[in-house]
């Protein structure tokens, strides 16, 4: 059972390009994140979210509560985005479990 | 800026064997969390940790594993007998306000 499902798995996108990353989940959630990890492992938080939209330079992230579904979108896309985009939440019955999506592993290629 | 640091960063060990991961979340922080993810799969939730107590955990924490704040800045996890299936890379966070700040992670391998 997969309570985070992201799409899609693959993304190649030439420089400069606007991409979007998609994430659907199944459980009741306080809260949203989206995280970004390194291709030698290291995992860093982008956002969290619970309503609405959030832009950090050139990152946007949205979430609509009510259809249990968020995006994050990298606009002028750059090679050193290139990364595995994960989505998290963190499930509104267990206060602080945290549910994964597999990620979103993103190559940009100048 | 503040981080979560881990030690080590690589740990081998013998099947069997028990073995402690360290982590120095950031100063301020109130909630603890152990990761792990198996190579070429997703992060998975293990345990959190708050006010010196487990507030959640979950079916892959079992019996062999134990989380322990020694002292007011280490947070610490033990595995007691390690498997070969216990090799993963391990993540300790902790959580401010807001957002979770991640360890770089210690890589356990199990021979």
């Amino acid at each position: 059972k997969n309570e985070v499902e992201q799409s899609p798995q693959n993304l190649t996108a030439q420089e400069g390009e606007f991409i979007t990353i998609n994430c659907s989940y199944s459980v009741g959630i306080s809260a949203l994140h989206w995280l970004q990890q390194h291709p030698g492992g290291g995992i860093v938080s982008l956002f969290m979210l619970s309503s609405g939209k959030k832009k950090h330079g050139r990152l946007i992230a949205t979430i609509n509560i009510q259809e249990k579904h968020s995006s994050l979108h990298i606009t002028a896309s750059h090679p050193r985005d290139s990364a595995v985009y994960i989505c998290a939440v963190r499930a509104e019955d267990t206060g602080n479990q945290f549910y994964f999506g597999t990620g979103t592993s993103l190559t940009v290629i100048p | 800026e503040p981080e979560v640091t881990q030690t080590p960063s690589h740990q081998v060990t013998q099947m069997g064997q028990e073995v402690i991961l360290r982590c120095v979340p950031i100063s301020n922080h109130l909630y603890f969390y152990w990761y792990r993810q198996i190579l070429g799969q997703k992060v998975e939730f293990l345990v959190s940790f708050y006010n010196n107590e487990i507030s959640e955990k979950s079916e892959i924490f079992d019996d062999q594993f134990s989380v322990e704040r020694p002292d007011g800045s280490n947070f610490t996890l033990k595995i007691r007998s390690t498997k070969l299936e216990d090799s993963a890379m391990y993540f300790c966070a902790s959580t401010g306000a807001y957002e979770q700040y991640f360890g770089p992670g210690t890589r356990l391998t199990v021979t």
